[in-house]
């Protein structure tokens, strides 16, 4: 696609349940990353995948968190049982892979945990 | 650990004036360092990419230079509109998987 696409766009949900956000990267672009920023802070890493190599996972905060990239397309990232805390913007970014690779960020998933 | 920092967290200014935003970073081994603009309830959208063998980066009115060595990079906008009212947000790359983010500064340019 034209660009990083993300949906939903809002979600908002109650405590406990669990959820799913999708990105669909940048079409060509083998690295994908997921970032969360909460209302007034800055971007906290969640996790990286390039290509078909073991996925970084160090950002994530919690085993509740999780994130499943099929090939070099679609990711997903789940909350299971999410809590108030989980309340924030869930932003997916893709680039071409590089260490020097430019990175392009989607609207963002704001999530909303009631 | 690298840590990032932006001066000044906000910023007000008249349309038509030249302005300086700085970002610090900690550890001066990055791959490269990324100026974003961030409106609110939007994503990011990138503005400038500055590898770490380059001094500088030019887009527009925007201007961002790199000082590797001292951990410093400053981006320049020059006759600020209002339409540039927004949140930039620097961030380097340490290593190949992530990028670090400063706070960002919270830029207001009055019409």
């Amino acid at each position: 696609g034209a660009g990083v696409s993300q949906s939903p766009s809002n979600k908002v949900t109650e405590k406990g349940k669990d959820v799913e956000l999708r990105c669909d990267p940048i079409s060509g672009h083998t690295a994908l990353y997921w970032y969360r920023q909460r209302l007034g802070q800055g971007l906290e890493f969640l996790i990286y995948f390039q290509g078909n190599s073991a996925p970084d996972k160090s950002g994530l905060p919690s085993d509740r968190f999780s994130a499943e990239r099929t090939g070099e397309s679609v990711s997903t990232l789940t909350i299971q049982r999410t809590q108030q805390e989980d309340s924030a913007v869930y932003l997916c970014a893709s680039s071409l892979g590089l260490n020097t690779g430019e990175l392009f960020f989607g609207e963002g998933s704001r999530l909303t945990v009631l | 650990k690298q840590e990032v920092t932006q001066i000044p967290a906000a910023l007000s200014v008249p349309e038509g004036e030249n302005l300086v935003l700085n970002c610090s970073f900690t550890d001066s081994a990055i791959y490269n360092l990324q100026w974003f603009r961030q409106d609110p309830g939007k994503g990011l959208t990138s503005l400038l990419l500055i590898q770490s063998s380059q001094r500088e980066q030019t887009s527009g009115r925007l201007n961002a230079s790199l000082d590797k060595s001292s951990g410093r990079s400053t981006l320049y906008i020059a006759a600020s509109q209002p339409g540039d009212s927004a949140t930039y947000l620097c961030a380097v790359r340490p290593d190949g998987n992530k990028l670090v983010f400063g706070a960002g500064t919270i830029l207001r340019v009055k019409s």
